[in-house]
């Protein structure tokens, strides 16, 4: 079964702390994984790609195949990244199709 | 651009009643997506388009219908409303649908069926 899986509803971290945001899949292809985040008050924004190996405001992802993990991190949390973080997973090559985890909540208190 | 565009951003509608989500973009992108969130369940894929006159089904379509006549429109059409369509209703456009590709999207609709 294709499924992506984020076990936290809710991080609340305070600011400067690491931060890490679980996301497991299921998936018997080649994987290629995203995490998308919304702000208050923002549309859905992709923040960053597995595919493209990128460090985004300084979040990263890495994708552990054996673990079935794509876990984002940040080694100093700030509290502009309080927001809601999405785990997706794209299960076809010539449609776009997504499937998204139900979502973290991170929070970054002062 | 404006990018994807929703309307309306709020709607109440009563069991049975039927309306359409209007959902457009100005970035000339074939695929286009409609997904459904409800609290606490993440994104789920209602239907899709792969370009002008060409749908096909997502993970949960059932009671919903889809067009695409043109490029830029992609509008969702609940014919009997039901209480189960109380949701968040966010549209996305992508550029090639491939793999990598990333998709944008609306500011969302929030559907409230009594």
């Amino acid at each position: 079964a294709q499924r992506v899986t984020q076990p936290e509803k809710l991080l609340s971290v305070f600011k400067g702390a690491p931060v890490e945001l679980k996301c497991n899949y299921s998936y018997s292809g080649s994987p290629e994984l995203f995490w998308y985040v919304q702000y208050s008050r923002q549309r859905l924004q992709l923040l960053l790609r597995h595919i493209s190996r990128e460090s985004i405001k300084g979040f990263t992802a890495d994708l552990n195949k054996g673990e079935t993990s794509f876990h984002l991190k940040k080694p100093f949390a700030q509290e502009e990244d309080s927001a809601m973080y999405y785990c997706a997973l794209s299960v076809s090559s010539n449609t776009g199709k997504l499937i998204f985890g139900q979502g973290t909540t991170l929070q970054v208190k002062p | 651009n404006a990018g994807v565009t929703q309307t309306p951003k709020f709607r109440i509608l009563k069991i049975g009643q039927s309306m359409t989500l209007q959902c457009a973009q100005d970035m000339n992108h074939n695929y286009m997506y409609w997904y459904r969130q409800d609290p606490g369940m993440g994104l789920k894929l209602i239907y899709y388009s792969v370009g002008a006159g060409i749908t096909d089904k997502g993970e949960v379509p059932n009671g919903y219908n889809v067009s695409r006549s043109t490029t830029e429109d992609f509008p969702l059409r609940l014919e009997l409303a039901a209480p189960s369509q109380t949701s968040v209703y966010f549209c996305a456009s992508s550029n090639t649908g491939g793999a990598g590709d990333t998709q944008y999207f609306g500011p969302g609709t929030r559907l409230t069926v009594l």
